[in-house]
């Protein structure tokens, strides 16, 4: 059966330390895949795309990993800061739409 | 730019009634729109893709008479839940995808439209 899976338990990591979050996926053939940021209450805002014939997507303190042999992305973001507390999803693009994981939490402490 | 809004942002009914939610892309044209579901603690589950002008794609599972979907102008999108009762209780999101088309073009999310139904 198709499965996207992320990080079942929260994330706590120390404040200036890296994070970096998990994204397996089966049964899928992704053209691409998406990272979105969302906070309670609130609908996601877009983080990074990463086409599946690109390796590695940078912005700023973000980086995301593609790896179609792995069926995986990891989503790093270097330097954390208390502000990059909130959940993060995964999507992948298939078919023109997108498919969400679960999304992990991710709690930053100073 | 590229802002979704929708409203309400929260509604309550009360069961049997029929509320309607409505998306607007505020600074760009929409050719697709999407419409999601997401339970507490869960993810965000594709209900139906909207193109304007056109009849909306249900996801299987989704009742397209119940939830209803029209998708009038490049801006606008409206989902109207009818008859609802307390398990249609949920945070109701929409999604706009750029005048582009493509689909690796990312989606801009609505702030999201919490319903209750008692």
């Amino acid at each position: 059966s198709q499965k996207i899976e992320q990080n079942s338990e929260a994330l706590n990591i120390q404040e200036g330390k890296t994070a970096t979050l998990t994204c397996n996926y089966t049964n899928y053939s992704p053209a691409y895949l998406q990272w979105y940021r969302q906070d309670p209450g609130r609908g996601p805002v877009f983080l990074l795309l990463i086409r599946e014939n690109e390796k590695e997507k940078r912005k700023e303190r973000l980086k995301v990993t593609f790896d179609t042999t792995l069926k995986q992305s990891l989503f790093h973001i270097t330097a954390s800061q208390p502000a990059d507390s909130a959940t993060y999803l995964c999507a992948l693009g298939t078919t023109g739409k997108l498919i969400f994981g679960q999304g992990t939490t991710l709690q930053v402490k100073p | 730019g590229a802002v979704v809004s929708q409203h309400p942002s929260w509604v309550i009914c009360k069961s049997g009634t029929s509320v309607k939610i409505e998306c607007r892309s505020l600074d760009f044209q929409a050719t697709t729109m999407f419409w999601y579901r997401q339970f507490p603690k869960q993810s965000l589950m594709l209900m139906a893709t909207s193109n304007e002008g056109s009849k909306a794609t249900y996801e299987q599972g989704v009742e397209k008479d119940k939830f209803l979907i029209n998708h009038a102008s490049l801006t606008l999108s409206t989902l109207t839940v009818t008859s609802a009762h307390p398990e249609d209780s949920s945070f109701y999101i929409c999604s706009a995808r750029g005048l582009t088309g493509s689909p690796r073009d990312e989606q801009f999310f609505g702030p999201g439209t919490r319903l209750t139904v008692l």
